[in-house]
């Protein structure tokens, strides 16, 4: 099984650029969420979906969207980059909202 | 949401057992108690959770208190890549909505001596 994967790995933006990062998982989880890593921080919740056609807003919403139109693909779409966007992303998926989750190895923002 | 406080970080020997503590004094009934680990430069790893009864797996153990206010998190032998960052996470037992999402502190900072 290759899990949650993510991508790209790496990723460079000019400030104002728009993109979008790929989160896809072959577990057939319902849940998955995105996250934010920043230098000696905790991860931070960004987005979440309990299923296909439903998402929310977690802590640190702003600047992002996301859509959910399968159960395997949540993307998260960056409309306008800004430097303070500059992060690691994590995306995880689960079962349900409260056993395990399985996380995606991250990518690597820069907004310069 | 309920908070954890957990060291900083923790030096251990390799081959030696490592006791990680966790400190959950607002912990209500229908709260889980979740490990998770990073390794440098990966996503998060499970770990191990549990409710109210001590637990085991492969990769650890998690001892509960009686009183669910603390627990403590036991690999039994580190090895070198037992090295990571170890979150001790609260995540309630409730559908839907974010109260379920996973709620990360700093965590503990585990160094594995050779």
């Amino acid at each position: 099984n290759a899990g949650v994967t993510q991508t790209p790995k790496f990723q460079v933006l000019k400030t104002g650029q728009s993109m979008t990062l790929q989160c896809a998982q072959d577990m057939n989880h319902e849940y998955m969420s995105w996250y934010r890593q920043d230098p000696g921080m905790g991860l931070r919740l960004i987005h979440y979906s309990v299923g296909a056609g439903i998402t929310d807003q977690g802590e640190v919403p702003n600047g992002y969207n996301v859509s959910r139109s399968t159960t395997e693909d949540f993307p998260l779409r960056l409309l306008s980059a800004a430097p303070s966007q500059t992060s690691v992303y994590f995306c995880a998926s689960g079962r349900d909202p409260f056993g395990m989750a399985f996380f995606g190895q991250g990518t690597r923002l820069t907004v310069v | 949401d309920a908070k954890t406080t957990q060291p900083n970080s923790m030096e251990s020997n390799e081959e030696e057992p490592v006791h990680l503590p966790c400190n959950h004094s607002t912990i209500s009934g229908t709260d889980y108690i979740h490990w998770y680990r990073q390794l440098p430069s990966q996503g998060p790893e499970y770990v191990i959770h549990g409710l109210t009864s001590n637990v085991n797996n492969r990769m650890a153990s998690l001892a509960i208190a009686e009183d669910r206010k603390s627990s403590t998190l036991i690999l039994h032998r580190a090895t070198l890549r037992d090295a990571a960052v170890y979150y001790c996470i609260l995540r309630v037992d409730n559908y839907g909505g974010s109260q379920g999402n996973l709620i990360f502190g700093k965590g503990t900072k585990l160094s594995v001596k050779p």
